[in-house]
C-alpha cells in the first residue's frame, strides 16, 4: 500500500507560488499521482493527476522526478480563495478488485493577505 | 448537470438507532466510495463497490453496512454497532479503466450521534 507523507501545514502570501510536496517512497510501477482539495465542509475536489515528468493544467502544475518517490504540486500566484487542505493520493482502481486508494491527513495552506 | 448528491446535509440521531445516509451519482460511474472524516484527519475508506450487487470492506467497515441494488446508488447505513459514529461521511465514485481514475465527491453529509 503506496502511503503518502506532506507537511501538515503552509503559509503563503497572496500572489506567491506555492509548492507542497508529496514523499510516497513505496509507489508502485502502475500507481498514479493525483492531487485533490478540500474547502471545510464540502468533498475534495480534483486538481491534477500524472504518472511521470510533468503535468500541468488552468489551474496548476505537478512536477513528478524520474524515481516516482516523491511528487510536487505546484499553485502559482496563490490568492485567499486558495485557502484549503490538500491531499496527494497515490494509487490505482484494479479492474480485479483491489482498491489502494490511500488518503493522508493531507497539508493545510493558510495564504495570507 | 452530473455529479454526486448525498443526502441529507446533516442528521441527528440517538444513540442505539441505525440511521441510513443516501448516495446517488448520475455520472454513469461504475465504481463507489464511502469514506469518514473526523475533525482535523484525512479520509478513511469505509466501504467500495465497483459493480451492482457487489462490494467490498475497506479499513474501517465494522459497524457500517451497505447496499449496491443499482448503479446509480450507494446508501449507507451507519449501525447502533458503531462505537463512535459522529463524522464527516463522504461519498464518491470513479469510472473504471485501466489506469487511474479520479474521484467525483459529494459534498457529505455531517452525522451528530448523542
Amino acid at each position: 500500500l503506496a502511503k503518502t507523507t506532506q507537511p501538515i501545514s503552509m503559509d503563503s502570501y497572496e500572489g506567491q507560488e506555492v509548492n507542497i510536496t508529496c514523499s510516497h517512497n513505496n509507489i508502485a510501477t502502475n500507481d498514479y499521482i493525483t492531487w485533490y482539495q478540500q474547502f471545510p465542509s464540502q468533498g475534495p475536489r480534483f486538481i491534477i493527476q500524472g504518472y511521470k515528468t510533468k503535468v500541468t493544467n488552468e489551474v496548476a502544475s505537478l512536477f513528478i522526478p524520474a524515481d516516482r518517490k516523491s511528487s510536487t504540486l505546484s499553485l502559482p500566484r496563490v490568492s485567499l480563495s486558495d485557502t484549503a487542505v490538500y491531499y496527494c493520493l497515490v494509487g490505482v482502481q484494479s479492474l480485479t478488485g483491489a482498491n489502494n486508494l490511500f488518503f493522508g491527513t493531507g497539508t493545510r495552506l493558510t495564504v495570507i493577505p | 448537470d452530473g455529479g454526486i448528491t448525498q443526502s441529507p446535509k446533516y442528521l441527528f440521531r440517538k444513540e442505539g438507532q441505525n440511521v441510513t445516509l443516501s448516495c446517488e451519482q448520475n455520472l454513469n460511474h461504475d465504481a463507489m466510495y464511502w469514506y469518514r472524516q473526523d475533525p482535523g484527519q484525512g479520509l478513511r475508506l469505509i466501504y467500495y463497490s465497483q459493480i451492482v450487487n457487489d462490494f467490498q470492506k475497506g479499513d474501517i467497515a465494522e459497524g457500517y453496512s451497505v447496499s449496491r441494488e443499482k448503479k446509480e446508488s450507494f446508501p449507507l447505513t451507519v449501525t447502533s454497532a458503531q462505537k463512535n459514529p459522529t463524522a464527516f461521511y463522504l461519498c464518491a465514485s470513479s469510472s473504471l479503466k485501466m489506469g487511474a481514475s479520479p474521484l467525483h465527491f459529494g459534498n457529505g453529509t455531517r452525522l451528530t450521534v448523542t
